[in-house]
């Protein structure tokens, strides 16, 4: 069974501070690996995906990937309240199929 | 990035009821699929609507309590059977968009079993 672990938090972090979400995953298969930000009451929207291991930027989100860990983790630079939501992690293999974890969530402390 | 349109995107019912959820999309897509998450849970994945033959459900769902119909390549169904409030849950359509090999959620459908 393909399994995705988050840490369970909550993780609270003052404004301006890096949130650091990481995700293990168990599956040495996988193929894509994505974060989502999902706010209270709403649907997930994707943040980031990444493929290759290393890192990957876009704004201030980096999310980077150790595929020998099998590991991926989100970095979230100059956190804002804004940010405050849940981060689900999920895990793709050949089939476009997604396994979630349970999702962090992140409180940013003005 | 594709619109996804769902409804309804609440209701309440009564046990042993069934309720259909429809999930249109303004793309054509090349993967569609049901996920549910219950309250204060992460994702399950429901099963893959096919298109024109018969949905792939994922361990410990069953056709009988979630058929699911997809006629075509930008519009599905889902419906939640004999309901009890255990069935109490957001119920989400998602997509993979041809091209793309991301999934993208639609706004998902709150149904609440009394």
């Amino acid at each position: 069974q393909k399994e995705v672990e988050q840490n369970s938090g909550p993780l609270s972090v003052p404004e301006g501070a890096i949130a650091s979400l990481n995700c293990t995953y168990s599956d040495r298969g996988s193929q894509s690996f994505f974060w989502y930000r999902q706010y209270s009451g709403k649907s997930p929207e994707l943040i980031m995906f990444i493929y290759s291991n290393g890192d990957k930027e876009d704004g201030r989100f980096t999310a980077q990937l150790n595929k020998a860990s099998q590991y991926v983790s989100l970095l979230i630079r100059d956190s804002q309240p804004s940010d405050s939501a849940t981060y689900l992690c999920a895990v793709g293999g050949a089939n476009s199929k997604l396994t979630f974890g349970k999702g962090i969530t992140l409180s940013v402390r003005p | 990035s594709a619109v996804i349109s769902q409804k309804p995107s609440r209701d309440i019912c009564q046990r042993g009821t069934s309720l259909t959820i429809q999930c249109q999309v303004d793309s054509q897509v090349t993967m569609m699929f049901w996920y549910r998450q219950q309250p204060g849970q992460s994702l399950t994945l429901i099963a893959t609507a096919n298109q024109g033959s018969e949905a792939t459900y994922e361990s410990g769902f069953v056709i009988d309590k979630f058929p699911i119909s997809r006629p075509n390549l930008t519009f599905s169904t889902l419906t939640v059977s004999n309901m009890s409030p255990e069935d109490s849950s957001i119920y989400l359509c998602s997509v993979v968009i041809s091209g793309a090999n991301v999934l993208t959620f639609g706004a998902g459908s709150r149904l609440t079993v009394l």
